[in-house]
């Protein structure tokens, strides 16, 4: 098992939907979790963190199941500038060390 | 605040030809790192810092030499390259906590995309 995998994408969905992506992590004692955005070709910037069991920010929600080892990414009311690769990072151990996700892309279509 | 800069931007390099991939930071952060990105892929840790004098290797740290001789700075060196280096580089940065359970937000450079053929 991979210690951090995500939905395979791509994912193709109409402005206005609402889109969920889901991330597991194989590590129990993991802490923090991030979602970072990465356009093409970009640095990937931090979308939101999450400590406990979850975070909202306007349209975009994390949770996180630590029982299953999952967290999850929704993000409401999808605009066009949505469309980007989303990266799941999970910490591992001391030294601040992040697990990232392969990504998932998401392209939202007028 | 720059933030985290690196340079150059774009290389490329021939077969068995070394150089170094600059990175800074001005947020006087504690903890430094070193990923590489292939396409379509996530990020793989190489090297990581927490402080000045201090590194340590990641995931894929083969091929790769670190040093921190500041908080500021942090260089990631090739020696002989090869064409499986050919990748896009990304220097992070963190503040670091005392705490090993909880880690800080990293905030990454613009990255420096690097071809070896």
């Amino acid at each position: 098992r991979k210690e951090v995998e995500q939905d395979p994408g791509p994912f193709n969905v109409p402005e206005g939907a609402t889109v969920a992506f889901n991330c597991t992590y194989s590590n129990s004692a993991s802490q923090s979790f991030f979602w970072y955005r990465q356009d093409c070709r970009k640095e990937p910037k931090l979308l939101m963190s999450v400590y406990s069991s979850g975070n909202e920010d306007g349209r975009f929600t994390a949770q996180l199941n630590r029982a299953s080892q999952y967290i999850s990414l929704l993000i409401r009311d999808s605009k066009l500038s949505d469309s980007a690769t989303y990266l799941c990072a999970v910490n591992i151990g001391m030294g601040g060390k992040l697990i990232f996700g392969q990504g998932t892309e998401l392209s939202v279509k007028p | 605040n720059a933030g985290v800069t690196q340079t150059p931007k774009f290389r490329i390099l021939k077969i068995g030809q070394s150089m170094t991939l600059q990175c800074a930071q001005d947020m006087n952060h504690n903890y430094m790192y070193w990923y590489r990105q292939d396409p379509g892929m996530g990020l793989k840790l190489i090297y990581y810092s927490v402080g000045a004098g201090i590194t340590d290797k990641g995931e894929v740290p083969n091929g790769y030499n670190v040093s921190r001789s500041t908080t500021e700075d942090f260089p990631l060196r090739l020696e002989l390259a090869a064409p499986s280096q050919t990748s896009v580089y990304f220097c992070a940065s963190s503040y670091g906590r005392a705490s090993a359970l909880f880690t800080d937000t990293q905030y990454f450079g613009p990255g420096t995309r690097l071809t070896v053929l």
